[in-house]
């Protein structure tokens, strides 16, 4: 299946820090979503983009879809303790794989009050 | 609303043995995924239903893993028999339909430990 490549594999920040992380496939894709996932929970969608060059933002939350639609970042800013959780890409593409959404690994923030 | 109900959350079974999951998606969502979750990885799709359709499980392995949705609502995912390799996050997520634009809603996942 596709590889994405999401980094950095973890962060350790300080409250109030801003943070970015960011996921690159190796195929194209004209979908990019951000999901948050806690313990002992599903996933819940971020953000969604589905344009290339798209920047959208969700409150202290601002994302954006890559211009060569293979790479797309999520930048948190004043990050607080409930920011806590794996943070995941995915890209979606709606051509022979009928819509499937490729994961990344997730990136794993923990937020130091 | 109610989100997508998932049961057991927890299940521990040994190797060999059969298990199944159920899935309830949210009220009026005609498509239904299963995914599995690796620990430390990303979901990764096994099957998707549009009302009582598969109409992707190219992923989901056969030999062992079967699914049902037969009344285009609930969905069962069961393995038989399991393998060590198994142990996992099994997560079931529902949508209106299955169109990228179509917000995907996760349930809370079953956790299987096979010994």
């Amino acid at each position: 299946g596709q590889q994405l490549n999401q980094s950095p594999q973890s962060m350790f920040i300080q409250e109030g820090e801003d943070v970015s992380m960011n996921c690159t496939s190796s195929s194209i894709f004209n979908t990019w979503l951000w999901y948050k996932q806690e313990p002992g929970e599903g996933p819940v969608l971020l953000i969604a983009l589905y344009k290339a060059g798209e920047l959208t933002s969700n409150g202290r939350l601002t994302a954006q879809f890559g211009i060569t639609r293979k790479d797309s970042f999520l930048n948190i800013s004043a990050s607080i303790p409930s920011d806590v959780g794996i943070y995941f890409c995915a890209g979606g593409s709606s051509g022979s794989t009928l819509g499937r959404l490729y994961f990344g690994r997730g990136t794993q923030l923990t937020v130091w009050p | 609303e109610a989100g997508v109900v998932q049961s057991p959350r927890y299940k521990i079974i040994e190797k060999k043995q059969p298990v199944a999951f159920w899935c309830n998606p949210i009220s009026g969502h005609n498509t239904l995924y299963w995914y599995l979750q690796n620990l430390g990885q990303g979901p990764e799709l096994l099957i998707r239903y549009e009302n009582e359709e598969a109409v992707d499980d190219s992923q989901l392995p056969k030999d062992r893993f079967s699914a049902e949705r037969l009344k285009g609502v609930d969905s069962t995912l069961k393995i038989q028999p399991a393998e060590l390799g198994d142990s996992a996050v099994y997560l079931c997520a529902s949508s209106t339909s299955g169109g990228l634009t179509d917000t995907q809603y996760f349930g809370p996942g079953t956790r299987l430990t096979v010994l």
